[in-house]
């Protein structure tokens, strides 16, 4: 298995832009989450999903922050317009038991999304 | 308000000696915490966990201890390598969720 893929890599774009980040979880994993990691606050949970169903969106910063996963097999999560605050690394991870025992998560390399 | 709090940013140790990394936790209803290791431009990767039932879990050259009563913590590296040398993310386990530390990077002197 290839494991979780996170596309772009990078991804530099100017304030007000539309930036949009791509997941795909690993195959046959039930749960998917969204995070974020900064400085100063570490890792954020923003959403995550069962069965493709948003469960709990409580982590997501303001509107201007959307996700959607419409199979199995990919995620995106939108920031329209993007601002410089919103510079971070974003992970994706996906899970067979969501975060109940010990098999945790497993993420993908991230996204670094400056926004300048 | 933080659940999860790693209060060390950072740590050094020599090659062969002993790395503790420490976490503190708010919410009595963590029933399962994790630590995972993170190299740069990669994502967090499992290291061990162990249940709220438990107060020790080893594997390897890495133990985990829970102090509940204390609502603590600790993750030991004996001996440290400098491959041990990564930021350490401490989490708990909230319903079908994971709560996250702010991490602490650990750095193996050779």
């Amino acid at each position: 298995d290839a494991g979780v893929i996170q596309s772009p890599r990078h991804e530099v774009t100017e304030m007000g832009q539309e930036v949009t980040l791509r997941c795909k979880p690993i195959s046959g994993h039930d749960y998917l989450f969204w995070y974020r990691q900064t400085m100063m606050r570490g890792l954020e949970l923003l959403i995550y999903f069962n069965n493709n169903v948003p469960i709990d969106d409580s982590g997501m910063p303001e509107d201007r922050f959307s996700a959607k996963m419409p199979n199995a097999s990919f995620s995106t999560l939108k920031i329209q317009p993007s601002e410089p605050r919103d510079s971070a690394v974003y992970f994706c991870a996906s899970s067979l038991t969501g975060g109940r025992g010990n098999y945790g998560y497993t993420f993908g390399s991230g996204t670094r999304l400056t926004v300048v | 308000d933080q659940q999860v709090k790693q209060n060390s940013p950072s740590l050094s140790v020599q090659e062969g000696r002993i790395s503790i990394l420490n976490c503190d936790y708010t919410n009595s209803m963590f029933d399962y915490f994790l630590w995972y290791k993170k190299y740069p431009a990669e994502g967090p990767t499992f290291l061990i966990s162990i249940s709220s039932i438990k107060d020790k879990n080893e594997d390897g050259r890495f133990t985990v201890f829970l102090n509940k009563s204390a609502k603590h913590l600790s993750l030991h590296i004996v001996p440290s390598q400098p491959g041990d040398s990564a930021v350490y993310f401490c989490a708990a386990s909230e319903g079908l969720k994971l709560v996250f530390g702010a991490g602490t990077i650990l750095r193996v002197k050779s």
